[in-house]
């Protein structure tokens, strides 16, 4: 059973719209949560992190966490090209080792 | 330095030869960690260090994988008689302690086993 789940997309969303990507997580002792953006042939870059069931936002980007049903998601606000990318999930239990999704790729089409 | 660095960024070898992977830290953080990422595949941990504590070595795929790091400085990952099936991306990332705010990845060793 994968520890953590990600639709593989393509997601494709017009630019200015939001994007809304998903993640599942099997382990219900999960203490935190974390997106990465991943450019073709780059090293993943830390976007967010949530430790807290609810809302967390900061600019454009909104992550949600939801414990009880094991869910965390991301949310990116009006869109842009420059957002073209893989989204990768990470969940921890302890902080020592993260367990990552196999990321959405997201294409923001001009 | 500014961030984490590793050590070749690309690296082609033949079917059963060693290669040593480097990867320097953020300096002052004292967690770091070894993921390899396979074509399509999400990333896959391998090993975890943090400070001068035992290393957590549990996602090792085979006792051909071994890390080792100094001075709780740099860390030298060891691949011997290298296979095919160990090409892949190979990323270090470090943390200030135990990767709660997440972690800063290096730009990775792109290693091709033929």
């Amino acid at each position: 059973q994968k520890e953590v789940e990600q639709n593989s997309g393509p997601l494709s969303v017009p630019e200015g719209a939001i994007a809304s990507l998903n993640c599942t997580y099997s382990d219900r002792g999960s203490q935190s949560f974390f997106w990465y953006r991943q450019y073709s042939g780059k090293s993943p870059e830390l976007i967010m992190f949530i430790y807290s069931n609810g809302d967390k936002e900061d600019g454009r980007f909104t992550a949600q966490l939801n414990k009880a049903s094991q869910y965390v998601s991301l949310l990116i606000r009006d869109s842009q090209p420059s957002d073209s990318a893989t989204y990768l999930c990470a969940v921890s239990l302890t902080g020592n080792q993260f367990y990552f999704g196999t990321g959405t790729s997201l294409t923001v089409i001009p | 330095g500014a961030g984490v660095s590793q050590s070749p960024s690309n690296k082609v070898t033949e079917k059963g030869k060693d290669v040593e992977l480097r990867c320097d830290p953020i300096s002052g953080h004292t967690a770091l960690y070894w993921y390899r990422q396979s074509l399509g595949q999400g990333l896959e941990f391998l090993i975890y260090f943090q400070g001068n504590s035992a290393p957590d070595k549990s996602g090792l795929p085979s006792d051909r994988f071994s890390a080792e790091r100094t001075g709780g400085s740099v860390s030298t990952l060891t691949i011997q008689r290298t296979q095919q099936e160990d090409s892949a991306v190979y990323l270090c990332a470090s943390s200030l302690v135990t990767g709660v705010d997440g972690y800063t990845f290096g730009s990775g060793t792109r290693l091709t086993v033929v």
